[in-house]
């Protein structure tokens, strides 16, 4: 599966939007990205995942670049529960549902 | 629908001892998959199972070892325990048509 680099960490005001990035420039042809998100203590959430097309769902939105080469994860209206290590990743779409995790991003969402 | 369930939650053993987790995938789903999490190795793949058999596994030494049952239920098991293996043991689930995975709470084990 291919490598994602991530921000080490972000800040964002409450209320406001986060932006996510994720570079994943090695990125293959049947490879998804997916999201997910580990709050301090608990087990990973799944959040979104997405092929070529833009995604949307309860939680999040996720932006995929044309080239498929980069991504963006946006929490339209963060809270203080968005308080998170965000974690992507690439997987491929058939095979073993291993998971590589990184060291994802650490957003802090500011009062 | 009932989450990922983990039991148990917390574990304190001593070196040399064994240990066995278990984890309750949610209804209907037919992979389960082990992680580690530790601070300094982050969260490191262990093993996954589909349908009863052993689909890949991490680099991890044959001292930890894991099956799962017909009811999709898994167990991992590791043996003559080291003052390294504490650390935070999470089971995730996926219905094996989506590609998506569901984590439990984990098991917070601590090697003595």
């Amino acid at each position: 599966d291919a490598k994602t680099t991530q921000p080490t960490s972000m800040d964002c005001a409450e209320g406001r939007a986060a932006n996510l990035p994720c570079n994943h420039s090695t990125i293959s042809g049947n490879e998804y990205v997916y999201w997910y998100r580990q709050i301090h203590s608990q087990g990973p959430q799944y959040i979104i995942h997405g092929l070529k097309n833009n995604e949307t769902n309860e939680m999040a939105s996720l932006i995929i670049t044309e080239d498929r080469k980069s991504s963006t994860l946006i929490l339209p209206h963060a809270t203080l529960r968005d308080t998170a290590v965000y974690y992507c990743i690439a997987l491929s779409g058939a095979g073993s549902y291993q998971l590589t995790f990184g060291k994802g991003t650490k957003l802090s969402v500011i009062p | 629908k009932a989450g990922v369930t983990q039991t148990p939650r917390y574990l304190i053993k001593t070196r040399g001892q064994q240990v066995t987790l278990s984890c309750s995938p949610i209804s209907g789903h037919r992979s389960v998959s082990w992680y580690q999490q530790t601070p300094g190795q982050g969260l490191q793949f262990l093993f996954e199972y589909f349908s009863e058999t052993q689909r890949n596994k991490g680099n991890f030494p044959g001292r930890f070892s894991g099956r799962q049952f017909s009811n999709s239920r898994s167990e991992m098991n590791v043996s003559t325990l080291e003052l390294g293996d504490s650390a935070l043991y999470l089971c995730a689930s996926s219905s094996g048509t989506g590609r998506e995975q569901y984590f439990g709470p984990g098991t917070r084990l601590t090697v003595t």
